[in-house]
């Protein structure tokens, strides 16, 4: 049973990065079947997607966070990384990984399995 | 970017009753829209795909509808299990921009 668990710092201060790590149970990273996406959830928002990474290394990012944001995969620790920079209180939200359609035109991208959330607070 | 609206805010029924939920698209997404339930303290579980599609483990009572920029989730004879948020996603847009609805609270009248 595949299964995702999202790792990292609870608490971030204005104007440094937030790094996560998703560690993947269950199933590997390195398929051509899937991508792997971040999303996050301001409390008592809906989900904002961050965005995604296919194995191969190919990302594709929110315009809003774009500058901010960089993705990446550890293959041999079956693992995702989600760095994102200069963060400000806006950022403060639950952080999912989550398992998803492969990123394509004309393709069906939900996300299909999701790690439990970790919560991240930006404040001094 | 496709800015997605759900109404209402806030669904109080009763368990056996249907509750109607209500997504809307700021311009077409044809049928690749999605829904997901949420519990407090859990991730959002994926419900439906492709505006109609159930998910593996979706129970029959969930039913999804529309297209183009109107789509409806129709939950049937409400159970307890049910109370929870629901979102819509549409995932329809080219370059990748997937953008979620602020949420439908189902809750016990």
């Amino acid at each position: 049973q595949l299964q995702l668990q999202e790792s990292g710092p609870r608490l971030v201060k204005p104007s440094e990065t937030l790094s996560l790590t998703c560690t993947v149970s269950g199933g590997s990273i390195n398929t051509e079947f899937y991508d792997w996406g971040w999303i996050r959830q301001p409390p008592g928002k809906g989900p904002e997607w961050i965005g995604s990474i296919h194995y191969s290394g190919n990302t594709y990012y929110n315009p809003s966070l774009k500058s901010r944001v960089t993705m990446s995969l550890e293959a041999s620790k079956n693992q995702l990384s989600l760095i994102l920079t200069s963060v400000t209180a806006a950022d403060t939200a639950v952080y999912y990984c989550a398992r998803q359609g492969v990123v394509e035109p004309n393709a069906i991208v939900t996300f299909g399995n999701w790690g439990r959330g970790i919560l991240v607070t930006v404040s001094s | 970017e496709v800015v997605m609206t759900q109404s209402p805010a806030t669904l109080s029924v009763s368990p056996g009753e249907t509750a109607t939920l209500s997504c809307r698209a700021s311009q077409s997404v044809s049928s690749n829209l999605a829904w997901y339930q949420q519990k407090p303290g859990q991730a959002p579980r994926l419900l439906i795909y492709g505006a109609y599609t159930r998910a593996t483990g979706t129970p029959v009572r969930f039913s999804g509808s529309g297209s183009g920029t109107e789509f409806t989730l129709t939950i049937s004879s409400l159970q307890s299990a049910d109370f929870a948020i629901y979102f819509c996603q549409q995932y329809n847009a080219w370059p990748p921009i997937f953008t979620f609805g602020p949420g439908t609270k189902v809750d016990l009248k």
